[in-house]
């Protein structure tokens, strides 16, 4: 079975500048979620989608950040423009519904904005 | 709200000897608890997880977790520690009740093997 899926692995990106990154999650898990993490901390959650509806955004800047999930599939987070503390490791991961079950994490996109 | 913390930044422990990792947490309604192990420039990787039943959980690479619902923590144990476990660990938590399926992390725990 095919993991979570991100591409790019590494973004580096003058301040200012777009970006985006994107996921595609296992087949047939419902929900995918966006994290951020900082160096050395935990994830912390940017939006959760629940097939193709945004159920938790209330973490994501909704300024400068975009996201979507066409078809309840691939997901694509959109940075516009990014700022220097935008820098981070930005994790995908899908599950099932099921509260009980574990979510699978890809690689994550490391992103340097200078 | 849910919440996870690990009150410890880093763990140090000589190779055979026994590990242990805190977490607690505060969730509504009971506890769906995870523990994920990363190492360096990769994702996180699914190590183990509390559902109900025996408050013991065994999982992967020889990991094994406890359960303690009056004390609300779930900490991360291993038997004999290896240099190869040396990892950021960290505990996650998700309700039976509200929040839907959001999976809460804490900040992590750096965990260094020694010879």
């Amino acid at each position: 079975e095919a993991g979570v899926v991100q591409s790019p692995r590494y973004k580096i990106i003058e301040k200012k500048q777009p970006v985006a990154f994107w996921c595609n999650p296992i087949s047939g898990h419902n929900t995918l979620y966006w994290y951020r993490q900082n160096l050395g901390q935990g994830p912390e959650l940017l939006i959760r989608y629940e097939n193709e509806e945004a159920v938790d955004d209330s973490q994501l800047p909704k300024d400068r950040f975009s996201a979507e999930r066409l078809k309840g599939v691939d997901s694509t987070l959109k940075i516009q423009p990014a700022e220097l503390g935008d820098s981070a490791v930005y994790l995908c991961a899908s599950s099932w519904r099921d509260r009980n079950t574990e979510a699978f994490f890809g690689q994550g996109t490391r992103l340097t904005v200078v | 709200a849910q919440s996870v913390a690990q009150p410890e930044d880093q763990v140090n422990v000589a190779e055979g000897n026994p590990l242990t990792v805190k977490c607690t947490y505060s969730v509504s309604g009971n506890p769906y608890l995870f523990w994920y192990v990363q190492y360096p420039n990769r994702g996180l990787q699914f190590l183990l997880k509390y559902i109900t039943g025996d408050n013991l959980v065994k999982g992967s690479y020889g990991f094994e977790a406890e359960f303690n619902k009056s004390q609300t923590s779930f900490h991360l144990k291993k038997p004999s520690a290896l240099v190869s476990d040396s990892a950021l660990y960290f505990c996650a938590v998700r309700g039976t009740t509200g929040g839907g399926n959001k999976l809460t992390f804490g900040t992590g725990t750096q965990l260094k093997v020694e010879l």
